[in-house]
């Protein structure tokens, strides 16, 4: 079974601290995702990899940053927290020409 | 502007009903995938539809993706309060490169 785990399940942090969300994939998979799910708008793309060291923006970019330093592991990082990052994070990976992503639990930051 | 259009948003029905939810666009997708999330949790696959016109078929959900490849819906018979969640779609442009997902349909399925 495909697992994909990520460093926290909650998280609450203050206003302008820098924050790390960790996600680790066991399958090899070229493909990672970084969403935020908020009611009512969604599953919203951040930012995604297809190898390791390369990037590419997703839709709401702004205020985040991320790294894949190793294939299993993409890391996203809120370079100074804002209230309006509070949302429900989630991690997801793939092979890179298939379609199905797999998600890990996801972790819910508050920021205060 | 949200490319895959999901309906209805929200459903609450009675153990034993059946139900049926959309997902509607003007684009074409080369696949298309149906997620159901649970709360608290991430998404996890159902099924994925390649083929227009196809349907398949996952015990008590049949899941059809539309001739033209825009649309596609999700069928359960005879609810249980098992299948409450969150249900997403998700596609796979022509070129395989972008995916988008539905807002979703929340399903809650009463005892």
């Amino acid at each position: 079974d495909v697992k994909v785990t990520q460093s926290s399940r909650y998280l609450v942090k203050r206003t302008g601290e820098k924050v790390f969300l960790e996600c680790v994939q066991d399958m090899d998979h070229e493909n990672m995702f970084w969403y935020r799910q908020d009611p009512g708008l969604g599953l919203r793309l951040i930012y995604f990899s297809y190898d390791v060291k390369m990037k590419e923006k997703g839709d709401i970019p702004e205020g985040y940053s991320v790294s894949r330093e190793k294939k299993e592991r993409f890391s996203l990082i809120l370079e100074s927290a804002s209230t309006n990052q509070t949302s429900m994070y989630l991690c997801a990976s793939s092979f890179f020409s298939y379609p199905e992503q797999y998600f890990g639990p996801g972790t819910r930051l508050t920021v205060t | 502007t949200q490319l895959l259009e999901q309906s209805p948003q929200f459903l609450s029905i009675q153990e034993g009903e059946n139900l049926t939810v959309y997902c509607n666009s003007s684009s074409v997708f080369s696949s298309l995938q149906w997620y159901r999330q649970e709360p608290g949790e991430g998404p996890v696959l159902l099924v994925t539809v390649v083929t227009g016109g196809e349907v398949k078929k996952l015990k008590r959900l049949t899941f059809q993706f539309g001739d033209a490849r825009k649309d596609s819906s999700l069928h359960i018979t005879a609810a249980q309060p098992g299948d409450t969640g969150l249900y997403l779609c998700a596609g796979a442009s022509r070129a395989g490169n972008q995916f988008y997902f539905g807002t979703g349909t929340s399903l809650t399925v009463i005892p």
